[in-house]
C-alpha cells in the first residue's frame, strides 16, 4: 500500500492560539489536495481542499497554503478551540482518481 | 451533502472466519469506491479502488484473494476479509466518489478484531 505512516508527530497549542500543520507530498503530478480531520474511532472529515492552480484557499477559521515548488502543503487553524483536537491528514490525488494520505499530525489543544 | 454509510461499525470474529463490511452511498451514485486500512496511530493506507461493475484494482502488497471487493451497484461496495487472522485486526474505512472532480466522501469506519 501507499503512504503508510509510522508514529504520528504531535503539535500542542494553547487554546485561542493559531495552529499550523505541515505536510510534504511526494508526487509532482498531484493536482488536488485535501485536508482531513479524524477523531478517534471515526472516519476522516473533510476540512478544506485546494487545486494545483491555486496557492491559497480560505475557509471558516482555516486556510490551506500550497507550495508546488517544494511540494509542501500547510493547514492553518485560527483561534484553536478544544474541539479542534484531533489527527489531521493531508491527502493528494496523484493524477489518477484516488487519494493517498500523508503521515498525519496529532493536534492537542491545551486549556 | 454526500453521505456514505458503512456497516458494521465494529465486529469481532474468530480466527479463520470471514467478515463482510458494507459501504453504501446514500444520496449519490458512487462510480468509484475505495477501501483503506488504518492501524493504530498510523495513516490511512489505500488497499484498493473499485469501479462499479469491474474488478477492483489493488495496491501493491495487498492480497486480492484475502480482501475480496465487490462493487455490484452504484451505491454499494463490500469488502470481505477471508480467513481472518489476528494480524488483520484493524480499522477499515471506505470512501466513495461520484467521479473525478466530485470529491471523496468517507464512511465512519469498521473496527475489526480477530480473536
Amino acid at each position: 500500500g501507499e503512504s503508510v505512516g509510522l508514529h504520528l508527530p504531535t503539535l500542542s497549542v494553547q487554546e485561542g492560539d493559531n495552529s499550523i500543520i505541515n505536510c510534504a507530498y511526494s508526487n509532482s503530478a498531484s493536482d488536488y489536495f485535501i485536508w482531513y480531520k479524524q477523531e478517534s474511532g471515526k472516519g476522516p472529515q473533510f476540512i478544506i481542499d485546494i487545486r494545483s492552480n491555486m496557492d491559497k484557499r480560505q475557509g471558516q477559521r482555516v486556510t490551506v497554503l500550497l507550495n508546488k515548488t517544494v511540494k509542501h502543503l500547510s493547514l492553518q487553524i485560527a483561534a484553536t478551540q478544544p474541539g479542534d483536537s484531533a489527527v489531521y491528514f493531508c491527502a493528494e490525488e496523484p493524477g489518477a482518481q484516488k487519494l493517498v494520505f500523508g503521515q498525519g499530525t496529532r493536534l492537542t489543544i491545551n486549556p | 451533502g454526500a453521505v456514505v454509510s458503512q456497516h458494521p461499525s465494529w465486529v469481532i470474529c474468530k480466527s479463520g472466519t470471514s467478515v463482510k463490511i458494507e459501504c453504501r452511498s446514500l444520496d449519490f451514485q458512487a462510480t468509484t469506491m475505495f477501501w483503506y486500512r488504518q492501524f493504530p496511530k498510523q495513516s490511512l493506507m489505500l488497499m484498493a479502488t473499485s469501479n462499479e461493475g469491474s474488478k477492483a484494482t489493488y495496491e501493491q502488497g495487498v492480497e486480492k484473494d484475502k480482501f475480496l471487493i465487490n462493487h455490484a451497484s452504484l451505491t454499494l461496495s463490500t469488502l470481505t476479509v477471508t480467513s481472518a487472522h489476528p494480524e488483520d485486526s484493524s480499522f477499515y474505512i471506505c470512501s466513495a466518489s461520484g467521479g473525478k472532480g466530485y470529491g471523496y466522501t468517507f464512511g465512519s469506519g469498521t473496527r475489526l478484531t480477530v480473536v
